[in-house]
């Protein structure tokens, strides 16, 4: 699975646009992104994932660029409660024992009043 | 709610001594995964079953041990514990359609003290 790099933590104002970028710079052409987002020692939750469009649900907006060596999860209206460690991880879909998630370090996401 | 659930919530035992851990998948999920999350290691995957069948290990101590049941519950084994074992477990469970990726929904996870 590639290495992803991700700013260590991030403060952003209620109301606002939260912007978590992710550098994937190995990524290879079968390998999907995909974000998850721990809340205080809560199991981690399943955000969003793509493979080169972006992508859009509920939760959140995924920006993949056209190289697809990096990208950005977008909280369009973050809330107190997006505080959170968000993860970004990349993996190819497979049958054979790859279906494990590599988390890194994260990004301590931090909403404000 | 995932709808991943795990006992029990909270587990304080002495070294050396063995602990089950139960988790149950979503309806309808038949892969399960167990990782550990340590305060130094952060989020480790450990072992992933798929009806039944071990698929992948990863950094699974030899005193550990996992199985999947028919019912496609799953319990992870660890014995003759020791101080750095006390760690958060997670499961988590996948539909595992192998043709598309797909998410992993985790349970809120079994937090282990080893005194």
């Amino acid at each position: 699975d590639a290495k992803t790099t991700q700013p260590t933590s991030m403060d952003c104002a209620e109301g606002r646009a939260a912007n978590l970028p992710c550098n994937h710079s190995t990524i290879s052409g079968n390998e999907y992104v995909y974000w998850y987002r721990q809340i205080h020692s809560q199991g981690p939750q399943y955000i969003i994932h793509g493979l080169k469009n972006n992508e859009t649900n509920e939760m959140a907006s995924l920006i993949i660029t056209e190289d697809r060596k990096s990208s950005t999860l977008i909280l369009p209206h973050a809330t107190l409660r997006d505080t959170a460690v968000y993860y970004c991880i990349v993996r190819v879909p497979s049958n054979q024992g790859a279906q494990k998630l590599v988390f890194g370090q994260g990004t301590r996401l931090t909403i404000n009043p | 709610d995932s709808g991943v659930t795990q006992t029990p919530k909270h587990l304080i035992t002495a070294t050396g001594q063995r602990v089950t851990l139960r988790c149950s998948p979503r309806s309808g999920d038949l892969s399960v995964y167990w990782y550990q999350q340590s305060l130094d290691q952060g989020l480790q995957f450990l072992i992933h079953y798929y009806n039944g069948e071990e698929r992948a290990k990863g950094n699974i101590l030899e005193r550990f041990s996992a199985q999947q049941f028919p019912d496609l519950h799953s319990e992870l084994n660890l014995s003759s514990l020791e101080l750095g074992d006390s760690a958060l477990y997670f499961c988590a469970s996948s539909v595992a359609d192998w043709s598309v990726p797909n998410e992993q929904y985790f349970g809120p996870g079994t937090r282990l003290t080893v005194t």
